[in-house]
């Protein structure tokens, strides 16, 4: 059954360093989406993609947020400068209807 | 925007008692409103959704109801398994077509006793 990947399921980072979230969409699937969710929070919408722009993005998403679709099999979400508070569990999903997600890549900001 | 509110946030049951799990919403334009189902370990998994012109909807063990003018849902599982002990979440959007996002509530922890 096809699925999500996301890759590193864990990535530990020093404040302030750039990070690069990656994952690799279902094939056929138009739609791509970032959502977060920090320990004990609900899980949060980020930003969704669609023909190689964004088409919806949260308050969450601020500048130092981009996503970026390289080579038409990776899905990427950078954060630029990362912040203690970015420490969260970073789902990607993909959709054609219904969204399939990801297993997560855990983001622990020190 | 959406707001979505899941109780309870543990829920504790004997094997093959049955699970219940109760969500409200905010935003009356949302029309599809999905399960997904979280194991550790892994991401949440789809297990069924309901939409708006629908009030109930089944599949084996699991079921759905949902009452629009209330603006309340809520996931049934009867016979319950060790298997199903997982992190539930419900969601709405305002429509299942792809684009649209997901706006989930707190979750539910649900332990399955054997």
């Amino acid at each position: 059954e096809p699925e999500v990947t996301q890759t590193p399921s864990h990535q530990v980072t020093q404040m302030g360093q750039e990070v690069i979230l990656r994952c690799v969409p279902i094939s056929n699937h138009l739609y791509f989406y970032w959502y977060r969710q920090i320990l004990g929070q609900k899980v949060e919408f980020l930003v969704s993609f669609y023909n190689n722009e964004i088409s919806e993005k949260s308050e969450i998403f601020d500048d130092q947020f981009s996503v970026e679709r390289p080579d038409g099999s990776n899905f990427t979400l950078k954060i630029r400068s990362t912040k203690l508070e970015d420490s969260a569990m970073y789902f990607c999903a993909s959709s054609v209807a219904e969204a399939f997600f990801g297993q997560g890549t855990r983001l622990t900001v020190v | 925007g959406e707001n979505v509110e899941q109780h309870p946030s543990t829920l504790s049951v004997q094997e093959g008692d049955s699970a219940v799990i109760k969500c409200t919403y905010s935003d009356s334009a949302s029309n599809y409103f999905p399960w997904y189902k979280q194991e550790l370990g892994k991401g949440p998994q789809l297990i069924i959704d309901i939409r708006s012109n629908v009030g109930e909807k089944k599949d084996q063990r699991i079921a759905v109801t949902l009452n629009k003018t209330a603006k309340h849902f809520s996931l049934h599982i009867t016979e319950t398994q060790p298997e199903d002990s997982a992190v539930y979440f419900c969601a709405a959007s305002k429509d299942k077509a792809a684009g649209n996002k997901l706006t989930f509530g707190g979750g539910t922890r649900v332990l399955v006793k054997p």
